[in-house]
């Protein structure tokens, strides 16, 4: 089944508002990525993060890594209308002998101008 | 600098119809991928292939088949095409197997 979930699956928030979405695995994981998907459109890798506790940062954007690599964040501050898509999170989890990759089902965002 | 190419664009087939899905990639990438994705819903898995001469199955595989060309081309194939599999889908790419995926525009399906 799924093991990796993100929360909020929606989130409608006002133009300026801060927005966070949050991604969960059952296992730890050796690496996380983060996709936009603009409606319409297709994912767009946004960044990968390693090492237990990463911060990263791109303009508005904040992505974390937990700890335990088992969780990560995507925080973006006083969002835009150009913000607006779905963000998915994929954690690449350890198989016998390779590393296979996840995707959430994604966070819908929504921002009212 | 074409990334992924997927070809066609939009498609409606007719129920039992078959047709094939193509990508190609021009980044030299060892791993390509087919998902779908359906209103409201993430990326559904269907095939993956870790090189040429290679693939494995995914979360969602039954109804399809894949062939990986030569090292840029994964192809889909739809062999006898069901109202069920009306969906976008898409094909991606990366150098390896956990690194970060390109994605093509995608093909718009419709199966009637």
């Amino acid at each position: 089944g799924q093991q990796v979930m993100q929360i909020p699956q929606y989130q409608h928030v006002q133009e300026g508002e801060d927005f966070t979405t949050y991604c969960n695995s059952s296992t730890t994981l050796s690496n996380i990525q983060w996709y936009k998907q603009r409606p319409g459109g297709h994912p767009v890798f946004l960044i990968q993060l390693v090492k237990s506790g990463e911060v990263k940062k791109q303009k508005r954007l904040t992505f974390q890594f937990g700890e335990a690599k088992k969780n990560s964040s995507l925080h973006i501050t006083a969002t835009q209308t150009t913000d607006v898509g779905t963000y998915f999170c994929a954690g690449a989890r350890r198989e016998t002998s390779y590393d296979k990759v996840i995707f959430g089902p994604g966070t819908s965002l929504s921002v009212i101008p | 600098n074409a990334g992924v190419t997927q070809t066609p664009k939009f498609q409606v087939l007719k129920t039992g119809q078959s047709m094939t899905l193509q990508c190609a990639q021009d980044m030299n990438h060892n791993s390509m991928y087919w998902y779908r994705q359906d209103p409201g819903m993430g990326l559904r898995l269907i095939y993956y292939s870790a090189s040429e001469g290679t693939t494995d199955k995914g979360e969602v595989p039954n109804g399809y088949n894949v062939s990986r060309l030569n090292k840029r081309e994964f192809s889909l194939r739809l062999e006898s095409a069901a109202p069920s599999q009306t969906s976008v889908y898409f094909c991606a790419s990366s150098s390896s197997r956990n690194q970060p995926q390109h994605f093509g525009d995608g093909t718009r399906l419709s199966i009637l």
